[in-house]
C-alpha cells in the first residue's frame, strides 16, 4: 500500500523568510510524487511533480521540490515567502501501475506580514 | 479553456435519500476520480474510472456508485445518505495512462446530511 505523511499540521513564516513544509512518503517502486495547493473554497491546484530525473523540482509560482529518495521525502520549499502563499498544501503519491493519487493530510501554511 | 465542472456546488439532504453529484470535463480525459476531503484525513478515494463503462472501487467506496456512460461524465451517487457522508467531495480528470500527468480537479460539491 502507498502512504504519504505530512508531519505539520501548520506552518507559519514570515513574508520575506523561507519556508519548507515536509512530506514523507511509503510506495513499492519508484515513486510519482505531486504538490497541490488548496484556497478557499476551490478545488486543488497542481504545483508541481517529480517523476525522475533532477532531484530539485520547480515549480509554478517560484515554489520548487527537493526529492530525497534515501529519506523518502519530498519537501515543498520557496526562497521567499508571500503573503498570497497562505494556503492548504497537499503532498500525493503515485506508485507504479496506479493512475489515482493517494493524499497527505495537508499542511496548512500561514505567511504573516 | 477546457474544465471540470462539478454540480451542486452546495447540498444539503436528509438521512436516507438518494443523491446524485454531478461531475463533468472537457478535457477528453480517459481517467476521472472521486475524492472526498474531511479534516485531518486530507483526500480519500471513493472511486475511479480509466474509461467508459469503466469503474473501480476505492478505499472509502461503501455507500457510494459511479457510472461512466461517456467520456465526459462521471456522477457519484449515494445510495442512501447517512450523517457520515458529509463531506467536500472533489472530482479529478488525468489524461493518457495517467502516470505522468497530474489530477485537474473541479472546485467541489459541500454536501451535508442532516
Amino acid at each position: 500500500a502507498q502512504s504519504v505523511a505530512q508531519p505539520e499540521d501548520q506552518v507559519n513564516v514570515a513574508e520575506g523568510n523561507p519556508l519548507t513544509v515536509k512530506c514523507t512518503y511509503s510506495v513499492s517502486g519508484n515513486p510519482y510524487l505531486f504538490w497541490y495547493v488548496q484556497y478557499p473554497n476551490r478545488g486543488l491546484q497542481f504545483l508541481l511533480k517529480y517523476i525522475t530525473g533532477d532531484n530539485l523540482v520547480k515549480g509554478s509560482y517560484g515554489f520548487e521540490a527537493e526529492f530525497n529518495k534515501s529519506q523518502t521525502s519530498f519537501h515543498l520549499k520557496k526562497p521567499s515567502a508571500l503573503v498570497s502563499d497562505s494556503a492548504l498544501y497537499f503532498c500525493a503519491v503515485r506508485g507504479v501501475g496506479r493512475r489515482a493519487l493517494t493524499f497527505g493530510s495537508g499542511t496548512r501554511l500561514q505567511v504573516q506580514p | 479553456d477546457a474544465e471540470i465542472t462539478q454540480s451542486p456546488r452546495h447540498k444539503i439532504t436528509e438521512t436516507g435519500r438518494q443523491v446524485t453529484l454531478a461531475c463533468h470535463q472537457t478535457w477528453n480525459h480517459n481517467n476521472m476520480f472521486w475524492y472526498r476531503q474531511d479534516l485531518g484525513h486530507g483526500l480519500r478515494l471513493i472511486h475511479y474510472s480509466y474509461g467508459v463503462q469503466d469503474t473501480n472501487k476505492g478505499e472509502v467506496s461503501d455507500g457510494y456508485s459511479v457510472s461512466r456512460s461517456n467520456t465526459e461524465d462521471l456522477p457519484l451517487t449515494l445510495e442512501s445518505a447517512a450523517s457520515s457522508q458529509t463531506s467536500v467531495y472533489f472530482c479529478a480528470s488525468s489524461g493518457g495512462d495517467g502516470m505522468n500527468s497530474p489530477l485537474h480537479f473541479g472546485n467541489g460539491t459541500r454536501l451535508t446530511v442532516t
